[in-house]
């Protein structure tokens, strides 16, 4: 059973700059969702995509956006970075939407910088 | 929304004592409560859960347990290893959109 992979593993962008993120769900499973960790907090939810729709969203700005691809693999994308955004960033897997998709299973992350 | 409060925030044990720690969350119709334990340059991983129709689970040296009344769970680990030593965070469902709300985090160091 393959577990979830993210790429890049690091990255440093500019102020402004753009980024995408990869995740690879987990074998067997369809929902993906993506937080953001600041250094010293817990991770805070960002999207949730199930079936390539996004499923639910946190408190985070439009410049937040993503994609599921037919193979359930998913991209973050962060638009107009800022200082503030540099954080880790995980994907986790699960199976299902809503209570199903509780148990999920996070991949090693990407430390993102904005300097 | 859903609240998770976690405590304590570190804790330091030698090696082959227990730990202890504790969250409470504020929504009632919360029914999933897993924890995870997040190594340093890892991501968080998976380590037990529980689920609302039952008190306590274990598993090995690990054990959770559910207070549905008092809204509290806690995750208990005996005859703790240095390997041990790692942040661990609780997490609580949010509504129905299947994302969780996490605690901050407690940092367990264990002394060899």
């Amino acid at each position: 059973e393959t577990g979830v992979t993210q790429s890049p593993t690091h990255l440093i962008k500019t102020r402004g700059q753009q980024v995408t993120l990869r995740c690879s769900s987990q074998s067997g499973h369809n929902t993906v969702s993506w937080y953001q960790q600041a250094l010293g907090q817990g991770p805070q939810f960002i999207f949730q995509y199930y079936r390539e729709e996004e499923n639910g969203r946190g408190n985070f700005p439009p410049r937040f956006s993503g994609l599921q691809f037919p193979n359930y693999s998913s991209e973050l994308n962060v638009n107009a970075l800022e200082l503030d955004d540099s954080a880790l960033y995980l994907c986790a897997s699960s199976q299902g939407a809503g209570e199903m998709t509780y148990e999920q299973y996070f991949g090693p992350g990407t430390r993102l910088t904005v300097t | 929304g859903e609240n998770v409060e976690q405590h304590p925030s570190t804790l330091s044990v030698q090696e082959g004592d227990s730990a202890v720690i504790k969250c409470t969350y504020s929504d009632s119709a919360s029914n999933y409560f897993p924890w995870y334990k997040q190594e340093l340059g890892k991501g968080p991983q998976l380590i037990i859960d529980i689920r609302s129709n039952v008190g306590e689970k274990k598993d090995q040296r690990i054990a959770v347990t559910l207070n549905k009344t008092a809204k509290h769970f806690s995750l208990h680990i005996t005859e703790t290893q240095p390997e041990d030593s790692a942040v661990y965070f609780c997490a609580a469902p949010s509504g129905s959109q299947g994302n969780l709300i996490f605690g901050k985090g407690t940092k367990l160091s264990v002394k060899p």
